[in-house]
């Protein structure tokens, strides 16, 4: 099961930051919060990734709180083709890959 | 585009029969996973493959099963289709090392 909560939708106007919130209390200190988004009739397409450090990127930044217990996708202007579903995931670190473990995502409409 | 294809694209099948679906992994990607994605749910981890061996397996029955070959593509096989076999089945790429995934467009299967 999914070890991150996340808001069934969110609206965002188009040019206006959108927050996406993501709750995962029960985080371990080996965990990363990985973001995943999927656009309509796409596969999953990576976002960001971090430990327990601010990230940003060219598409978007990673706040993670100080507790690790939640954490927010910022996409500073949205525009339409940022409609999409977002998944917060938290994966643990260790030399070999883990399964990425997607729950229902939080649908991000941007309007114009 | 993110160097993974898989075909088909769409597929329909009668319950009962087999399916292989095919993935073709981004050059230099040692480890492949596969989900599966029913309408309106998340993708769920079937298995992954590394080094042509399965090294993880998520709750799917042993009709679920897959190849990897020694240029890194694989192939799921899935036998004696039911209905709710019907999804969206994705192939995902990465190196070794928690490194982010990148996914196929899917291959939409719908048994009837």
């Amino acid at each position: 099961d999914a070890k991150t909560t996340q808001p069934t939708s969110m609206d965002c106007a188009e040019g206006r930051a959108a927050n996406l919130p993501c709750n995962h209390s029960t985080i371990s200190g080996n965990e990363y919060v990985y973001w995943y988004r999927q656009i309509h009739s796409q596969g999953p397409q990576y976002i960001i990734h971090g430990l327990k450090n601010n990230e940003t990127n060219e598409m978007a930044s990673l706040i993670i709180t100080e507790d690790r217990k939640s954490s927010t996708l910022i996409l500073p202007h949205a525009t339409l083709r940022d409609t999409a579903v977002y998944y917060c995931i938290v994966r643990v670190v260790r030399s070999g890959n883990t399964p990425l473990v997607f729950g229902k995502g939080t649908r991000l409409s941007v309007i114009a | 585009e993110t160097g993974v294809t898989q075909s088909p694209t769409h597929l329909i099948k009668t319950r009962g029969q087999q399916v292989t679906l095919r993935c073709s992994s981004q050059s230099g990607h040692n480890t492949v996973s596969w989900y599966q994605q029913a309408l309106g749910q998340g993708p769920q981890f079937i298995f992954q493959y590394y080094r042509e061996e399965e090294n993880g397996r998520g709750n799917f029955p042993p009709r679920f099963s897959g190849l990897q070959f020694p240029n890194y593509s694989s192939e799921l096989n899935v036998n004696a289709l039911e209905l709710d076999d019907s999804a969206l089945y994705l192939c995902a790429s990465s190196e070794q090392g928690n490194t982010e995934a990148f996914f196929g467009q899917g291959t939409r299967l719908t048994v009837v």
